[in-house]
């Protein structure tokens, strides 16, 4: 079965950092790019970053620029988001999802089941 | 960035009526020389990830029942759902992927 597994809830305080991991399952991960997009509570999506599948060259969203690293361990087909410098606007349901067309401007046909990060003091 | 808005935020169908969803983007998402509107819909129901129901505006994606399609071209895209089922109370999304950063409506939610 063809599915992205993400790794459980987390709870930080403010400050800390988060790293969520995403395995695929039934491909290979280093076929597709990855993106990560996250939801706050009742809010809509918002996208986060992007990495390569064939050089591994990442963006990341202006928001998140320079606290956010994205990542791909193509030997456990995982990948990985992490987020330092928590707040408490960063509490939101982060998933993983796969792209298409390959680049950060895609679209996505397969999404991991969601994270949830909650940061509180 | 490309600013997706959605209307109505929400509204609520009868089963097996028609529910019909709006989206504009703040620039023309039309790539001409492709002909191919860089507009993405997806569904999302409670507790659920988003699913890719339509992309280049009008091409259903995998297993996606007929009854969902999309239309539009340039700035303005409509969803239309013919016959709504209990399944599709959810969540709706248009996205664009003309531009790095991907951007989301706002979503609309359909209700019975």
């Amino acid at each position: 079965q063809v599915q992205l597994v993400q790794s459980g809830p987390e709870v930080k305080k403010p400050g800390a950092s988060v790293k969520v991991s995403c395995k695929a399952s039934g491909y290979i991960i280093s076929n597709t790019d990855i993106s990560w997009v996250r939801q706050a509570p009742g809010q809509g999506l918002e996208w986060l970053g992007w990495i390569s599948s064939e050089n591994g060259n990442m963006d990341y969203a202006r928001s998140v620029q320079g606290r956010v690293t994205v990542t791909t361990d193509t030997s456990t087909s995982t990948a990985y988001m992490e987020l330092r410098g928590l707040r408490s606007d960063d509490t939101a349901i982060y998933f993983c999802a796969r792209g298409v067309r390959g680049g950060p401007n895609d679209v996505f046909d397969l999404w991991g089941q969601g994270t949830m990060v909650t940061v509180s003091s | 960035d490309i600013v997706m808005t959605q209307s109505p935020d929400s509204l609520t169908v009868s089963l097996g009526e028609r529910a019909t969803i709006n989206c504009k983007s703040s620039q023309s998402i039309l790539f001409s020389s492709e002909n191919k509107n860089y507009l993405a819909w997806y569904r999302q129901t409670p507790g659920q990830p988003p699913k890719l129901l339509i992309y280049w505006a009008s091409t259903r994606g995998s297993g996606v029942p007929d009854r969902f399609s999309g239309s539009g071209s340039g700035t303005d895209f409509t969803l239309t759902i013919s016959s709504l089922q209990a399944e599709d109370v959810a969540v709706y999304y248009c996205q664009q992927y003309y531009n790095a950063p991907p951007t989301f409506g706002g979503g609309t939610k359909v209700e019975i």
